[in-house]
């Protein structure tokens, strides 16, 4: 059973660019969680989506930031027009059943996003 | 707003020694605890969680306590060893509207000399 997947595991784009950054979650999770790690700085919560669904957007930056999570295929997180302050580690979590239940959310290896 | 503090922020040990990891969260109320260890450039990989209702987890030479009314929890790690060099991460699920979202404490570096 492969583990949540994140594609690309590094990413560098120039300002005013976009960055699209895909997860998978692990096989059965319907439940997807996004985290920043900015440099020198603890992870911190963005956003939490359940297939069509946000649950929870409560750490998303109001503006150029969103989130999907289709029927179909990945999630995506999505950044408009990056500045040098989107640099970070993006981590997605999954998790079979949701939030409220006992169950632990499984990271992937982050993708790590550079803006020159 | 809750708040998860770690100590020490690193650590340096050599092999062999039994340590301890400390996290506070400065709201009581949460619904689960759990600790991770993230290693350089690496994802996260939960180690231990403990529900609201539980004192304790164990899992091998790991041990975490819960002490909710305090806002405290530890990671013992008996007989440590190089490979648990890493960096281990704290981090609170306070349940209620906040559901889904953990708070994670700046985490410990932790050294395991040979």
């Amino acid at each position: 059973n492969a583990g949540v997947m994140q594609n690309p595991r590094h990413l560098v784009r120039r300002r005013g660019q976009e960055a699209r950054l895909r997860c998978s979650p692990m096989k059965g999770h319907s439940h997807v969680y996004w985290y920043r790690q900015l440099p020198e700085e603890g992870l911190k919560f963005m956003v939490y989506l359940q297939k069509e669904n946000i649950i929870d957007e409560s750490g998303m930056p109001k503006e150029r930031f969103s989130a999907e999570f289709p029927k179909e295929g990945p999630s995506i997180l999505r950044i408009q027009q990056v500045v040098r302050g989107d640099s970070a580690a993006y981590f997605c979590a999954s998790s079979r059943q949701g939030a409220r239940s006992t169950d632990t959310q499984y990271f992937g290896p982050g993708t790590r996003l550079t803006v020159l | 707003k809750q708040e998860v503090t770690q100590i020490p922020a690193a650590l340096s040990v050599p092999e062999g020694e039994n340590l301890v990891l400390n996290c506070s969260f400065t709201d009581s109320a949460i619904y689960n605890l759990q600790w991770f260890r993230q290693d350089p450039g690496k994802g996260l990989t939960s180690l231990l969680l403990i529900q609201s209702s539980q004192r304790e987890q164990t899992s091998g030479r790991l041990n975490a306590s819960l002490d909710k009314s305090s806002g405290r929890s530890t990671l013992y790690i008996a007989a440590s060893q190089p490979g648990d060099s890493a960096t281990y991460l704290c981090a609170v699920n306070a349940g209620g509207t906040s559901y889904g979202k953990l708070t994670f404490g700046q985490g410990t570096i932790l050294t395991v000399h040979p």
